[in-house]
């Protein structure tokens, strides 16, 4: 069965700093890999994804995250915080071979709190 | 275009009552999902629903919970008796279908239900 971990619950960092959000997934083949930001009483909202090719992958807000098979893992980064970029942040896998990329596994998400 | 709409927002039921929850896709999109969040935690997947079938309900309960998705009208995703440990939120997320890279998928932004 596939699984997310985030092992940071909760992160603050100043604005202006960078940001490297860690996730972690367990799967047994290629894996769809997602971040979703959550702002408080919203919905998700999709920041990026990866399917495959480039492991680098580029998302909305200045975000992107890289792909690393041999580490599992899915991080999320941004150079450069904004107070704005204050919200929960899921990593998700999705099961690349059962033809849906939508049934999604959550991982328990990541506050972020922006100092200024 | 609206985006996916759930209503109510808020919910609040005694033990014992009945929770209906209704998801109206985006237009066009004839493919929906239904996640639960229960506090602290990251969405769990509950149901996936094309057009008046069910294709995967691993995710559900298997007593009082239930889902639809007739030919006319929004998704309903039913709760009878509910208890207190049924407090969560719940996200409907609906796509157009594809597979893959394809698949885009736009969430809702939640019924919050409270069973007091």
């Amino acid at each position: 069965a596939q699984s997310v971990t985030q092992p940071d619950i909760h992160i603050t960092v100043s604005e202006g700093a960078s940001l490297e959000l860690r996730c972690n997934y367990s799967y047994g083949a290629t894996p769809y890999l997602f971040w979703y930001v959550q702002s408080p009483g919203q919905g998700l909202q999709l920041l990026l994804k990866y399917f495959s090719g480039d492991t680098l992958v580029q998302g909305i807000k200045g975000f992107e995250a890289e792909f690393k098979r041999s580490q599992s893992s899915f991080n999320l980064r941004k150079p450069s915080v904004h107070w704005s970029d204050a919200a929960e942040y899921f990593c998700a896998v999705g099961a690349g071979n059962t033809g849906t990329a939508s049934k999604l596994t959550f991982g328990t998400g990541t506050r972020l709190q922006v100092t200024l | 275009n609206a985006g996916v709409m759930q209503n109510p927002r808020h919910l609040v039921r005694r033990r014992g009552q009945e929770a209906r929850l209704r998801c109206s896709p985006m237009k066009g999109h004839s493919h929906v999902y239904w996640y639960r969040q229960l506090p602290e935690e990251g969405l769990k997947f509950m149901v996936y629903l094309q057009k008046e079938n069910i294709i995967d309900e691993s995710g559900m309960p298997k007593e009082r919970f239930s889902a639809e998705f007739p030919k006319e009208g929004p998704s309903i995703l039913r709760i009878q008796q509910v208890v207190r440990g049924d407090s969560a939120a719940y996200f409907c997320a609906t796509t157009q279908g594809g597979s893959g890279p394809n698949e885009k998928l736009f969430f809702g932004s939640g019924t919050q239900l409270s069973v007091l």
